[in-house]
């Protein structure tokens, strides 16, 4: 079974500090691709970040950065200077060759900003 | 350019009821997917489509079925409505390769009453 578990279902962080969101999954395959989406209240699904499993490096899209851990199978996604923009769902998700380059998503991380 | 571009942006059926929704991926992409996101649950992929073909399957029922037309837009339809299929639908569209970046709608927001 391929699965994606995100233990925090709502989380809250002070403007301007730094906040992690927990992701771990499971797969048999040894190449896919992982990501982190925001949902904000729009409903869009806006692509965060993004990594390939064959990459040692983490992934850093400016405030944003994981921490992969391959070997345990966990995605965390470190946000720096949170923002009250960054108020949103948070989905940790991969997608292999198995699921046919379908993504499949956890249940979410409800981020909330406060000032 | 226009973003992936979701109709209706609101929808309430009632059970039994047939329901369309529509899709139409940015420009120049080939490949569109749709996915199924329930209230306080992530979203599930349902179909994916490249160049008119279907290339990808989630576990729905037979009710749920969807097309891909010439000019790369997307039709799901879902047929003897239950109130369990009330959930956002959401249309993500990509180029065509898989390891491309995948950008979603806003979505239809379907009630069944």
């Amino acid at each position: 079974a391929q699965t994606v578990t995100q233990s925090q279902p709502e989380m809250s962080v002070q403007e301007a500090e730094t906040v992690t969101l927990s992701c771990t999954y499971d797969t048999s395959e040894s190449n896919y691709y992982l990501f982190w989406y925001k949902q904000p209240p729009s409903r869009q699904m806006i692509l965060v970040i993004r990594q390939e499993a064959y990459k040692q490096q983490n992934a850093t899209e400016n405030r944003f950065s994981v921490n992969f851990q391959k070997a345990a199978k966990s995605f965390s996604l470190k946000i720096s200077d949170s923002q009250l923009g960054d108020t949103a769902m948070y989905f940790c998700a991969f997608m292999t060759m198995y699921s046919g380059y379908a993504l499949n998503f956890g249940k979410g991380t409800s981020l909330l900003v406060t000032p | 350019d226009a973003g992936v571009t979701q109709s209706p942006t609101h929808l309430i059926k009632t059970r039994g009821q047939q329901v369309t929704l529509r899709c139409s991926p940015i420009s120049g992409h080939k490949s569109v997917s749709w996915y199924q996101q329930v209230l306080g649950q992530g979203p599930q992929f349902i179909f994916q489509y490249y160049e008119k073909e279907e290339r990808g399957r989630g576990n729905f029922p037979d009710r749920f079925s969807a097309r891909q037309f010439p000019n790369y837009s997307s039709e799901l339809n879902v047929n003897a409505l239950l109130l369990g299929d009330s959930a956002l639908y959401l249309c993500a569209s990509r180029s065509g390769q898989v390891n491309e970046k995948l950008f979603f709608g806003s979505g239809t927001q379907l009630s069944v009453l």
